[in-house]
């Protein structure tokens, strides 16, 4: 079956630092990448997807790119502030909506 | 336009009870999908409806259920609660055509505790 490998939290850094966060999976047929990101006490949010080989999804200066040769779908950020602390959440949806999700990272941010 | 919203937000209930949490989609949004979010398993995937008929359900004993409504509002139902269904459980919507990929929208979740 399908499943999401992601890298264990939580990933430390101060303000401004290079993040990358660090997503493999398995699959058949053709997936759709997702990263979603969870606030304290909050529902998942959308970050980012992309649907085919080579997209880069990118929003709010988070990117990932889909790498079918190397099933992965790295998230990363130039320059993190502390209002990205959160955990994130790297997935993937084979067919229809529904997802299959990784463990999840934590990313803490001091400034 | 309105995003998911899920009630109620926080609910404590006794081993054995059973529970009713209730979903309500973006407008204009026919698939609702839930999932059960824990510390040991992470999120998985419940059950997914779209236009009141279950289209994909994940491995979850039959303790849990679901049914959506003409309106596409969704309910899930667990019945004799065990410690272990202590979870947030998520709700999430999308348009939900038929050999289309949507990206899901989160509710903010029911905290459901089981003492």
């Amino acid at each position: 079956g399908d499943s999401v490998t992601q890298m264990e939290g939580p990933v430390t850094l101060s303000e401004e630092a290079f993040l990358t966060i660090n997503c493999t999976y398995t699959a058949t047929g053709y997936p759709s990448l997702f990263w979603y990101v969870q606030y304290p006490g909050e529902g998942l949010q959308l970050l980012l997807k992309a649907t085919k080989a080579d997209d880069k999804g990118s929003n709010k200066g988070f990117e990932a790119t889909y790498r079918k040769e190397t099933t992965s779908f790295h998230l990363e950020k130039g320059s993190v502030q502390v209002s990205d602390s959160a955990v994130y959440f790297c997935a993937l949806t084979s067919g229809y909506s529904t997802l299959t999700f990784g463990k999840g990272t934590m990313l803490l941010v001091s400034p | 336009k309105a995003g998911v919203t899920q009630t109620p937000r926080y609910l404590i209930k006794t081993r054995g009870q059973q529970v009713t949490l209730s979903c309500s989609p973006i407008s204009g949004h026919r698939s609702v999908s839930w999932y059960q979010q824990t510390p040991g398993q992470g999120l998985q995937f419940l059950f997914e409806y779209f236009s009141e008929t279950q289209r994909n359900k994940g491995n979850f004993p039959g303790r849990f259920s679901g049914r959506q409504f003409s309106n596409s509002r969704s309910e899930m139902n667990v019945s004799t609660l065990e410690l272990g269904d202590s979870a947030l459980y998520l709700c999430a919507s999308n348009p939900g055509s038929p050999g289309m990929t949507y990206e899901q929208y989160f509710g903010p979740g029911t905290r459901l505790t089981v003492t």
